[in-house]
């Protein structure tokens, strides 16, 4: 099942933070976030792992809550190069391994 | 390394033809995908081979054909394309199949079926 991402649009002015949710109704074995600038391919920012290992940007910053299968992708400081539609990719239990499952996305827009 | 490549870029079909999406890597990765990507909908998984000579279907597998004779090439077949299969489809390859690893999308096609 696909999880669901909130919210599905934020616009921001340069400098402020947003937060976009990803929400799955099964257990999570990882979450992984990307973006995607119009008209070219998705760009993996991060990976979060159950047991608590990340990996990915140095500077972008996630959680992710293993008791509410929830991970929060933190957008500080916003810069334009933010701009863009955000998704999250779930991975289930180990015979998912690899299947990424994605939300439908979050499309962030960041104005001077 | 040029990464994970796609061809054409663009594509237009008649509803019955035939074609086939090419997807290359020169990475070495175990692990490659075919996704396809509607307004709305994220991107939703066709199949994936976990090696040569493995595939299995993934979420939306109906109309499509695949197979993986060598670990670089992984070609996406529409047996007969539909409108319902107009969509931008992109390739991505892990370095394993095992979980937590990076995917490296391809820069994607294109597909418009009249």
């Amino acid at each position: 099942q696909q999880p669901v991402q909130s919210p599905q649009a934020v616009i921001l002015r340069e400098g402020e933070d947003a937060v976009i949710n990803c929400s799955s109704s099964k257990a999570l074995y990882s979450v992984h976030w990307y973006r995607q600038k119009h008209g070219e391919a998705p760009v993996f920012l991060m990976i979060l792992l159950k047991g608590g290992e990340q990996k990915g940007h140095d500077k972008i910053s996630a959680s992710f809550n293993e008791k509410k299968q929830q991970s929060s992708l933190y957008l500080t400081a916003s810069q334009l190069s933010y701009s863009g539609t955000y998704f999250c990719g779930t991975e289930r239990t180990t015979d998912s391994w690899g299947k990424l499952q994605f939300g439908a996305g979050t499309q962030v827009v960041v104005t001077p | 390394n040029a990464g994970v490549t796609q061809t054409p870029k663009f594509q237009v079909l008649k509803t019955g033809q035939s074609m086939t999406l090419q997807c290359a890597q020169d990475m070495n990765h175990e692990y490659m995908s075919w996704y396809r990507q509607d307004p709305g909908m994220g991107l939703r998984l066709i199949h994936y081979s976990v090696g040569a000579g493995i595939t299995d279907q993934g979420e939306v597998p109906n109309g499509y054909n695949v197979s993986r004779s060598t670990t670089e090439d992984f070609p996406l077949r529409l047996l007969s394309a539909a409108p319902s299969q107009t969509s931008v489809y992109f390739c991505a390859s892990s370095y394993s199949w095992q979980g937590g690893e990076t995917q490296y999308f391809g820069p994607g096609t294109r597909l418009l079926v009249l």
